[in-house]
């Protein structure tokens, strides 16, 4: 079974660039999670979909930070413009449902901004 | 939401069991407890969970305390590849993190 796929692996971009982070979840899943980690904390959930419907995006920093999941399975999730702040590594997971808190994790993206 | 108390770091021998301790005194009823770990440089990978009996997989075993008030996660034997941070979540609206317990087994 493939598991979560990201990409990139690694961005370094200027303050006030805009960056797009893809994911693609594990075949049948049907709930999309985005993480924010900074050096040194644990995940922080950015937003959660379930199918193509948000679910939670309440710490999602809505001036900056845009996600979608349009057909249900892919997802990108896109800051613009970028801030200092934002160096961190972004996570997406994925679960069969939203009643399920079993996670399985991508390796991340690790964004620094200069 | 319940928030969760860890230690911030602990060692253990290795072949050694390792009990990581989890302190969610605020759960309610219908909360799991869930637990993660993450290996540096990797993605957080799910272990466990259990709402009141205890839990026993391939990974790892769960005891919850009868009053739900606190956990503790079992590493049976240790090895060195189990050094990583280990989460202990209690779900609700929001599944949080934490800054969790860092594990390092020592040869």
């Amino acid at each position: 079974e493939a598991g979560v796929a990201q990409s990139p692996r690694y961005k370094i971009i200027e303050k006030r660039q805009s960056v797009a982070f893809w994911c693609n979840p594990i075949s049948g899943h049907a709930t999309l999670y985005w993480y924010q980690q900074i050096l040194g904390q644990g995940p922080k959930l950015l937003i959660q979909f379930q199918n193509n419907g948000v679910v939670d995006d309440s710490q999602l920093p809505k001036d900056r930070f845009s996600a979608e999941r349009l057909k249900g399975v892919d997802s990108t999730l896109k800051i613009q413009p970028a801030k200092l702040e934002d160096s961190a590594v972004y996570l997406c997971a994925s679960s069969l449902n939203t009643r399920s808190y079993e996670q399985y994790f991508g390796p991340g993206t690790r964004l620094t901004v200069t | 939401d319940a928030k969760t108390t860890q230690p911030t770091s602990m060692d253990c021998a290795e072949g050694r069991a390792a009990n990581l301790p989890c302190n969610h005194s605020t759960i309610s009823g219908n909360e799991y407890v869930y637990w993660y770990r993450q290996i540096h440089s990797q993605g957080p990978q799910y272990i466990i969970h259990g709402l009141k009996n205890n839990e026993t997989n391939e990974m790892a075993s769960l005891i919850i305390t009868e009053d739900r008030k606190s956990s503790t996660l079992i590493l049976p034997h240790a090895t060195l590849r189990d050094t990583a941070v280990y989460y202990c979540i209690a779900t609700g609206n929001q599944f949080y993190f934490g800054t969790g317990t860092s594990l390092t087994v020592i040869p």
